[in-house]
């Protein structure tokens, strides 16, 4: 089954750091960019960073410097590494998948269940 | 990374149409035909149903259909079912290598 599965949320003290995890299975995330989208409670969706299939990365304004997107492409996982959180960084955290053979960043074609951080 | 701006909510009775707004500016909707749209029920994950402005991806309703004009993109969803009552977001490409969404519009099927 093509499916992603986060990890890793949980209650974290401000200033904390605590590590996401996403477990791919059906594909393979080294063939596709990968993203983290994450929504505050009752607010609409924020898009916080990607991987692209070669490695590369990217990170909205608001993680930059505290956020690491990065992958184990032999556990088929990607991972977000967050630190120094604070309360603004309260939300579910969701890995999603770029689709294949698309020009736009923005076409996630596979999300996983989101995983809640509350700081 | 300004949020692109969407109207809060709309609504519509079965079997109308309705449109949802999603206004950027010249340095991401109207200047890249990258826009995608989203599908989110309460307590669910995103679905996917809208990219390239107006195409869609496989097992997407044709009831559901995009356009832009300018600086606006548009989603159009027709013959309004009660399946269809949900929260959308649209989403852009913004250079560079960056994602903005909407604020979200909350459609209420009446």
């Amino acid at each position: 089954e093509v499916q992603l599965v986060e990890s890793g949320g949980g209650l974290i003290q401000p200033g904390g750091s605590l590590k996401l995890s996403c477990a791919a299975s059906g594909f393979t995330i080294g063939n596709n960019y990968m993203t983290w989208v994450r929504q505050p409670p009752g607010k609409g969706l924020q898009w916080v960073s990607v991987i692209f299939g070669g490695g590369a990365t990217y990170y909205a304004d608001s993680v930059k410097a505290r956020f690491i997107v990065s992958r184990e492409i032999s556990k088929n996982t990607l991972y977000l590494q967050m630190n120094n959180l604070g309360a603004e960084d309260t939300a579910v955290y969701y890995c999603a998948r770029g689709k294949g053979n698309s020009p736009g960043l923005g076409d996630f074609d596979l999300w996983g269940q989101g995983a809640l951080v509350t700081v | 990374q300004s949020a692109l701006t969407q109207p809060a909510s709309v609504s519509g009775s079965p079997g109308q149409s309705i449109t949802i707004s999603c206004t950027g500016t010249s340095s991401d909707v109207g200047n890249y035909d990258l826009v995608s749209w989203y599908q989110q029920h309460p307590g669910k994950a995103p679905k996917f149903i809208m990219y390239g402005v107006n195409k869609r991806p496989s097992g997407i309703s044709d009831r559901f259909s995009g356009s832009k004009s300018g600086n606006t993109a548009s989603l159009t969803i027709s013959g309004l079912q009660a399946e269809d009552e949900a929260d959308y977001y649209c989403c852009s490409y913004v250079p560079s290598n960056m994602v903005v969404f909407g604020g979200g519009t909350k459609l209420t099927v009446l």
